[in-house]
């Protein structure tokens, strides 16, 4: 089963941040927190990933909460073509252990 | 970011026939690819972890027969689904990750396998 719970749903409107809420409580202390989205009928696409620390790159940023139980992924400024399903995920870095397991998402629409 | 292309995008095929899917890295090498499935409106699901040179490791309630796993070069893995029946019908995705350093997973575009 998947180690994180995210809204199900959620609405933006063009231009606004998107804020995407993810709890991941009992996240272990060698485990990141990775952020996908897919896009209908396309796989996944990497957006950002992070340990402890705040990460920032041109897609978005990633803000981790101290005891690392929570995470929020931001996109500054959504547009329409960011209307996906995202994918908040917990795993180890790398290797044959790194594999990502997927939950639910939640599915940001983006709206004019 | 790194590429990931797998080949087909689409493909039908008839009962019974087989069929193979490909998973290149462009870019980089991949020690450790990942196959998994997703059904209309559901997550993905992890199928199996393919590591280069030595056989795959399977996911609880995948049946290895079925869907055969080669990961034989650092730039190619395969899936092969084996007398397909309608049930195999799904959206099959490959990711891999760079052998070079621990990185994030890249993964191809999928591929919408319809048995007809």
């Amino acid at each position: 089963d998947a180690k994180t719970t995210q809204p199900p749903s959620m609405d933006c409107a063009e231009g606004r941040a998107a804020n995407l809420p993810c709890n991941h409580s009992t996240i272990s202390g060698n485990e990141y927190v990775y952020w996908y989205r897919q896009i209908h009928s396309q796989g996944p696409q990497y957006i950002i990933h992070g340990l402890k620390n705040n990460e920032t790159n041109e897609m978005a940023s990633l803000i981790i909460t101290e005891d690392r139980k929570s995470s929020t992924l931001i996109l500054p400024h959504a547009t329409l073509r960011d209307t996906a399903v995202y994918y908040c995920i917990v795993s180890v870095y790398g290797g044959s252990q790194g594999n990502l397991i997927f939950g639910k998402g939640t599915k940001l629409s983006v709206k004019p | 970011g790194a590429v990931v292309s797998q080949h087909p995008s689409r493909v039908i095929c008839k009962s019974g026939t087989s069929v193979k899917i490909e998973c290149r890295s462009l870019d980089f090498q991949a020690t450790t690819m990942f196959w998994y499935r997703q059904f209309p409106k559901k997550s993905l699901m992890l199928m199996a972890t393919s590591n280069e040179g030595s056989k795959a490791t399977y996911e609880q309630g995948v049946e290895k027969d079925k869907f055969l796993i080669n990961h034989a070069s650092l730039t190619l893995s395969t899936l092969t689904v084996t007398s397909a029946h309608p049930e195999d019908s799904s959206f099959y995705i490959c990711s891999a990750r760079d052998a070079q350093g621990a990185t994030e997973a890249f993964f191809g575009q999928g591929t919408r396998l319809t048995v007809v």
